[in-house]
């Protein structure tokens, strides 16, 4: 059981706004930056968002990450096919403990 | 740019030690950020192992610290995994990752191609 809690899964159509939801506790989340990244199948997680919103150089500003309180969300606008991927949620807890969520299977329709 | 490859025996038995290493090129390993391990079982998420700073401060995760250690040889520009004791449960594609270092530790941003351990007599 992971320490942070996403939906399993999500889906969308091409061109549609998808969120993904992160959900943890004031031990991490709520006191923590969240990170986000993409995991296409059969390669390593990529880091998408940093710091709560912050977007890595190459990421395109179609991601947007968010934070309030002790849940986060990923969105993801201008849905496209490449964009179907596993995506994870990450922060550190206060006894710099990393934690992750359990990961949203990203389906484009 | 900076690239990091893991390295070690595939196949582990069950009770022995996972050994791997991690090299780091494109960065030189003193020069600062942390270095960290994670693991993905087939078909699951992602587990943090540990994370460790050049002069060898670490972090590890409790639910594994009794049989975890990471070290670091600035020399070769590496660093390492120990797990001891292993069972089926450990089987996993293992990663290493460069841990950005703001004022508190911050986010993987460079990954290892990952690496399959599988554990199994």
């Amino acid at each position: 059981q992971s320490v942070l809690t996403q939906p399993p899964s999500a889906s969308g159509t091409p061109g549609q706004r998808v969120t993904i939801s992160c959900s943890g506790s004031s031990s991490n989340i709520g006191s923590n930056y969240v990170y986000w990244y993409q995991q296409l199948p059969g390669t390593a997680p990529k880091l998408l968002i940093y710091r709560n919103n912050q977007r890595p150089s190459g990421v395109p500003d179609r991601f947007s990450g968010s934070k309030s309180g002790t849940s986060a969300s990923l969105a993801i606008s201008g849905l496209r096919s490449e964009d179907e991927a596993d995506y994870y949620c990450a922060a550190w807890d206060d006894s710099l403990r990393r934690v992750f969520g359990g990961g949203t299977k990203l389906t484009v329709l | 740019q900076v690239q990091l490859q893991e390295s070690g025996p595939g196949l582990v038995k069950p009770s022995e030690t996972l050994s791997l290493t991690c090299t780091v090129s494109g960065y030189s390993i003193s020069s600062g950020y942390y270095w960290g391990w994670i693991r993905q079982p087939p078909g699951k998420g992602l587990e943090w192992i540990g994370s460790i700073y050049h002069s060898g401060s670490t972090y590890y995760n409790p639910s594994l610290k009794s049989r975890v250690t990471i070290s670091v040889d600035t020399s070769k520009n590496q660093f390492s995994l120990k797990l001891s004791s292993v069972t089926a449960a450990d089987t996993a594609v293992y990663y290493c990752a460069r841990v950005e270092v703001g004022l508190t530790l911050g986010g993987e941003d460079y990954w290892g191609q990952g690496t399959l351990v599988t554990v199994s007599s």
